[in-house]
């Protein structure tokens, strides 16, 4: 079992539809979060990131932990063409730790 | 955010031959960088964590007189590829961690060995 899972998608959605994204891990000790947006033959950017269980909101982006269940999500609001990237879930035990990744899942957003 | 960068963005060469990849952090102070690999469609995996003044700390399976690294300033980190064959062939990501939790990455280094 990986210890991050995240379904690789893809995922097409209409221009402005709610876009739900979500990762599991098997790791307790993971208690960083983060989400990062990765365009195609660029580096990852870094969208948000999260500490512990919680919900935080940015923008169109709200990224949510729950520890207990051990389940992250990303979810965009009224999506648009220029969401169309691949989308990272990463974690990791410390704040200024490597980050162990998901898959990463494919979306694309049509006009 | 604070901004990484890496040179070269791309690099074809031939096997048996060596191939440098420079990491910059271009606002901040690094004393910690990190190397990752990605294959087309896959993510990343981290290779090694590359620590100013100190030996890099590679992951289990990745070679360390294969993948050279060293971090001679708080700003570059350097990452060697030797003796480079055609499964070398790779994307290449840097990453350094300006504050907690916030891991910043480099445009990448598309690596093709012939």
């Amino acid at each position: 079992q990986k210890e991050v899972e995240q379904d690789p998608g893809p995922l097409s959605v209409p221009e402005g539809a709610i876009v739900s994204l979500n990762c599991t891990y098997s790791n307790s000790a993971f208690q960083y979060f983060m989400w990062y947006r990765q365009y195609s033959r660029k580096g990852p950017e870094l969208l948000m990131y999260t500490y512990s269980s919680g919900n935080k909101e940015d923008g169109r982006f709200t990224a949510q932990v729950d520890k207990s269940s051990k389940y992250i999500s990303l979810f965009i609001r009224d999506s648009q063409p220029s969401d169309s990237a691949t989308y990272l879930c990463a974690m990791s035990p410390t704040s200024y730790g490597k980050l162990t990744f998901g898959q990463g899942t494919i979306l694309t957003v049509h006009p | 955010g604070a901004v990484v960068s890496q040179h070269p963005s791309r690099v074809i060469c031939k096997s048996g031959t060596s191939v440098k990849i420079e990491c910059r952090s271009l606002d901040f102070q690094a004393t910690t960088m990190f190397w990752y690999r990605q294959f087309p469609k896959k993510s990343l995996m981290l290779m090694a964590t590359s620590n100013e003044g100190s030996k890099a700390t590679y992951e289990q399976g990745v070679e360390k007189d294969k993948f050279l690294i060293n971090h001679a300033s708080l700003t570059l980190s350097t990452l060697t590829v030797t003796s480079a064959h055609p499964e070398d062939s790779s994307f290449y990501i840097c990453s350094a961690t300006p504050a907690p939790y916030e891991q910043y990455f480099g445009p990448g280094t598309r690596l093709t060995v012939t």
